[in-house]
């Protein structure tokens, strides 16, 4: 049972570059979720989705957009990199409410210079 | 609106020695609260969530929680530190709108050293 995987683990971006990280549970969940890590700020919501074909906005969206086309893959892009936004991203799901567990990826650690 | 302030971003204990890990909580409404680690290069993983069932909560690898309102507090323990136990450790609090919930928002994170 893989969980919940992210590809790339490592990215290495020019400012101005463009990516997108790959998020795909293989549980069946309904809520998938971007979180961004940064040292001494904990984690913090970027975009979710409570359903495939649906986003929401979290705590820090700008610079991001986010697609669920399909209930197990959750898609986080960055049109236009800026250094602002090298951080550790993480993935994570759950079954059906926010206050059940939440399941992580292994993050992806992404520098943008 | 909820937030979460865990004092001490780093913790220091000698392996045997009790763990005191600090959470107060800020909430309008009653909250969910959840304790997860983190172990070094890893995602976060749940320890235990209180969602008003008991005010104890006992989790994963012998940690538990205890829920005080009158002090809006949740702090993690454990009674006796392993090695294995060194990790960051984060907690989290959503909002209960009986029956929907607000988004997690975690905490700054505690680091948990522990020496032999």
């Amino acid at each position: 049972n893989a969980g919940v995987t992210q590809t790339p683990k490592f990215r290495v971006l020019k400012t101005g570059q463009s990516m997108t990280l790959l998020c795909a549970q293989d549980m069946n969940h309904e809520y998938m979720y971007w979180y961004r890590q940064d040292p001494g700020m904990g984690l913090r919501l970027i975009h979710y989705s409570v359903g495939e074909g649906t986003t929401a906005k979290g705590e820090v969206p700008d610079g991001y957009n986010v697609s669920r086309l399909k209930k197990q893959n959750f898609l986080l892009g960055l049109e236009s990199a800026a250094p602002s936004q090298t951080s550790v991203y993480f993935c994570a799901s759950s079954r059906q409410g926010r206050n059940e567990k939440l399941f992580f990826g292994s993050g992806t650690q992404l520098s943008v210079l | 609106a909820q937030s979460v302030t865990q004092l001490g971003s780093h913790v220091s204990v000698s392996e045997g020695a009790l763990v005191l890990l600090r959470c107060n909580y800020s909430s309008s409404v009653p909250p969910y609260l959840f304790w997860y680690v983190q172990y070094p290069n890893q995602g976060l993983q749940l320890l235990l969530k209180y969602t008003s069932a008991a005010t104890l909560v006992k989790g994963i690898n012998g940690f538990e929680a205890e829920f005080k309102k009158s002090e809006t507090s949740f702090h993690l323990t454990k009674p006796s530190a392993h090695m294995s136990d060194a990790a960051e450790y984060f907690c989290a609090v959503s909002a209960n709108y009986g029956g929907s919930q607000g988004n997690l928002i975690f905490g700054k994170g505690t680091k948990l050293s522990v020496k032999p």
